[in-house]
């Protein structure tokens, strides 16, 4: 069985341009998480989807950061424009059932790099 | 709140030593505690869990952690280590709003 799928693994840009993730979760897992990784620091969850509906996303920074489940599978998770801090690792995951007891499955990141 | 605290961001052991992790936790309510493991440039992946079962927890690759209510922790523990372990391990809890909230992590180092 597939695990969870990112991609790009690696992504530098120049501040202020555009970028995006793109996550394809566990065949059958209703929900999926984007979470943050700065460097020395654990993750940070950024949105939490279930099915398609963005269930938390009180930590998603709106000005900057969008992000789509469309179909209720894979997700994106946009920056528009970036900015030197975004520099991080961007980690999906996704789980069977709401996450709280249930065990979650990350994909390897997408490494962000902001020059 | 819950929040989790790991003492120690770095810890060194020799191969074959005990292994200790420490993670503190602090919740309003019964916790759910897990901890995960990284692997270099590799996403996490869970080594074991307490969901208010048994307060000793077996994960894989003989690691278990045991739920101690009155200190509030959830030490990770291995009887000995393999230069395989090394990694970096991360505690977590679930909040109110079922998330996962982790600690910041502590980087195990193996020397042979």
């Amino acid at each position: 069985e597939a695990g969870v799928v990112q991609s790009p693994r690696y992504k530098i840009i120049e501040k202020k341009q555009p970028v995006a993730f793109w996550c394809n979760p566990i065949s059958g897992h209703n929900t999926l998480y984007w979470y943050l990784q700065n460097l020395g620091q654990g993750p940070e969850l950024l949105i939490r989807y279930e099915n398609e509906e963005a269930v938390d996303d009180s930590q998603l920074p709106k000005d900057r950061f969008s992000a789509e489940r469309l179909k209720g599978v894979d997700s994106t998770l946009k920056i528009q424009p970036a900015e030197l801090g975004d520099s991080a690792v961007y980690l999906c995951a996704s789980s069977l059932g709401q996450g709280g007891t249930g065990e979650l499955f990350f994909g390897e990141g997408s490494r962000l790099t902001v020059l | 709140a819950q929040s989790v605290t790991q003492l120690g961001s770095h810890v060194s052991v020799s191969e074959g030593a005990l292994v200790l992790l420490r993670c503190n936790y602090s919740s309003s309510v019964p916790p759910y505690l897990f901890w995960y493991v990284q692997y270099p440039n590799q996403g996490l992946q869970l080594l074991l869990k307490y969901t208010s079962a048994a307060t000793l927890v077996k994960g894989i690759n003989g690691f278990e952690a045991e739920f101690k209510k009155s200190e509030t922790s959830f030490h990770l523990t291995k009887p000995s280590a393999h230069m395989s372990d090394a990694a970096e391990y991360f505690c977590a809890v679930t909040s109110s709003r079922r998330q996962l909230i982790f600690g910041t992590g502590t980087l195990l180092a193996v020397q042979p």
